[in-house]
């Protein structure tokens, strides 16, 4: 079966940066792009950006364009989201989830990284 | 891009229909069709429920229904039942393949 298994909790100080993993199993990693998906405590949902294991093409929202940095890693079939200068705006909790075809439709989700920023 | 408009609350009785908007500025929603439903409940990762504005993955019941007018989008939930009270939200595609997904909603059933 499909699955996205994230990466644990991390604590970072304010200016740090952060890296959450996501790794994918149960399809054939290249065939779906994976979206990055962030909810600050009691807020809604935020888009943060794409990557395409098919040729690694990304794309970013602009709020966070310039800390955001997603790659990923085919032979581990893992997909990584780094943010830097981190604020403690980011305290949130951060979601992969693989796009089924297109449009943002999240088929399947990781069960979340929660990442607190304090100093 | 600023987060789609939603109501911060809905509610209903057992049974009922309720629905859900989903406001965008003028082209948010226009020219594409790629609007989705998200189902959350609390502590949980969201849920896809409905995809391309009106279509429902394997497994989703069909009282969730959607439709797309001028700069709004709809979710309806009819027979609502106790299950289906959870965080409700909506997203469309934007510009340059980036996303924006809604203010959210909160449905009771009362």
């Amino acid at each position: 079966q499909v699955q996205l298994v994230q990466s644990g909790a991390e604590l970072k100080k304010p200016g740090a940066s952060v890296k959450v993993s996501c790794k994918a199993s149960g399809y054939t990693f290249t065939d779906y792009s994976l979206q990055w998906v962030r909810q600050a405590p009691g807020l809604s949902l935020e888009w943060l950006g794409w990557i395409n294991p098919d040729g690694g093409g990304t794309q970013y929202s602009q709020n966070l364009r310039g800390r955001i940095t997603i790659t990923m890693d085919t032979s581990a079939r893992t997909a990584y989201m780094e943010l830097s200068r981190l604020r403690s705006e980011d305290t949130a909790v951060y979601y992969c989830a693989r796009e089924a075809t297109r449009g943002l439709d999240l088929d399947h989700w990781g069960q979340g990284t929660l990442v607190t920023v304090s100093s | 891009q600023s987060a789609l408009t939603q109501p911060a609350s809905v509610s209903g009785s057992p049974g009922q229909s309720i629905t859900i908007s989903c406001t965008g500025t003028s082209g948010d929603f226009v020219p594409h069709n790629y609007v989705c439903w998200f189902q959350q409940h609390p502590g949980r990762a969201p849920k896809l429920i409905l995809f391309d504005v009106n279509n429902r993955p394997s497994g989703i019941s069909n009282r969730f229904s959607g439709s797309k007018s001028g700069n709004t989008a709809s979710l309806t939930i009819s027979g609502l039942q106790a299950e289906d009270e959870a965080d409700y939200y909506c997203s469309s595609y934007t510009t340059r393949f980036t996303y924006v997904f809604g203010t959210g909603t909160r449905v009771t059933v009362l």
